[in-house]
């Protein structure tokens, strides 16, 4: 049965960068048949897709977030990681991990990770 | 960037009773559309993909229907279990993939 899991410190200061990793069991990330994203949601609001990455490391991010966030991929692990730097309270969200399809025009996200709360604060 | 709507924010229903749930696309998107279930504490849940395709194991009292950019998600008689927030998603156009504001069904 896939699952995602993702990890990480829960509390990140101001100005630093946010670090996660998401472990994928059940499926490789290496087979090349999906990309695998991270999305985040702040309390009580809604979803926002932060980026997807490949298997061979090609990257596709949200242009809101422009230049501060890096996804990569840790095949030999079966991981994926998101860095975001320079984080403000705003940034204080649950982040998940999901599963995309890497077929065109099928770009739906399931399975879902459970999700992580971080927050920023001093 | 696609912009996402939908519509109501918020819908009250009473068990059994159905209930109808838009999204809007500021642009078509086609059929490229996903619907999503969030209930409280945990991560969404695919519903529906290719606007009107059930995912595996959704009951058939979910239905998605819509093209371009007007959609519509049923829930034909509404249990107790499906008192929650709805998401759509577009991915005809991206990036970014973008989701709607989300509606949440509460009992009435």
């Amino acid at each position: 049965q896939l699952q995602l899991q993702e990890s990480g410190p829960g509390l990140v200061k101001p100005s630093e960068t946010l670090s996660l990793t998401c472990t994928v069991s059940g499926d490789s990330i290496s087979s090349g048949d999906h990309y695998w994203g991270w999305i985040r949601q702040p309390p009580g609001k809604g979803l926002e897709w932060i980026g997807s990455v490949y298997y061979n490391g090609n990257t596709y991010n949200n242009p809101s977030l422009k230049s501060r966030v890096t996804i990569s991929v840790d095949t030999s692990k079966n991981q994926f990681s998101l860095e975001m730097s320079s984080v403000t309270a705003a940034d204080t969200a649950v982040y998940y991990c999901a599963r995309q399809s890497v077929i065109p025009r099928a770009d739906w996200f399931d399975p879902w990770g459970q999700g992580t709360l971080v927050t920023v604060s001093s | 960037e696609i912009v996402m709507t939908q519509s109501p924010v918020t819908l009250s229903v009473s068990p059994g009773e159905r209930a109808a749930l838009s999204c809007r696309a500021s642009q078509s998107v086609g059929t490229s559309l996903a619907w999503y279930q969030q209930k409280h504490g945990q991560a969404p849940r695919l519903l529906i993909y290719g606007a009107s395709t059930r995912a595996t194991g959704i009951p058939a009292r979910f239905s998605g229907s819509g093209s371009g950019t007007e959609f519509t998600l049923t829930i034909s008689s509404l249990q107790s279990e499906d008192f929650a927030v709805y998401y759509c998603q577009q991915y005809n156009n991206w990036p970014p993939l973008t989701f709607g504001g989300g509606t949440k069904v509460e009992i009435k």
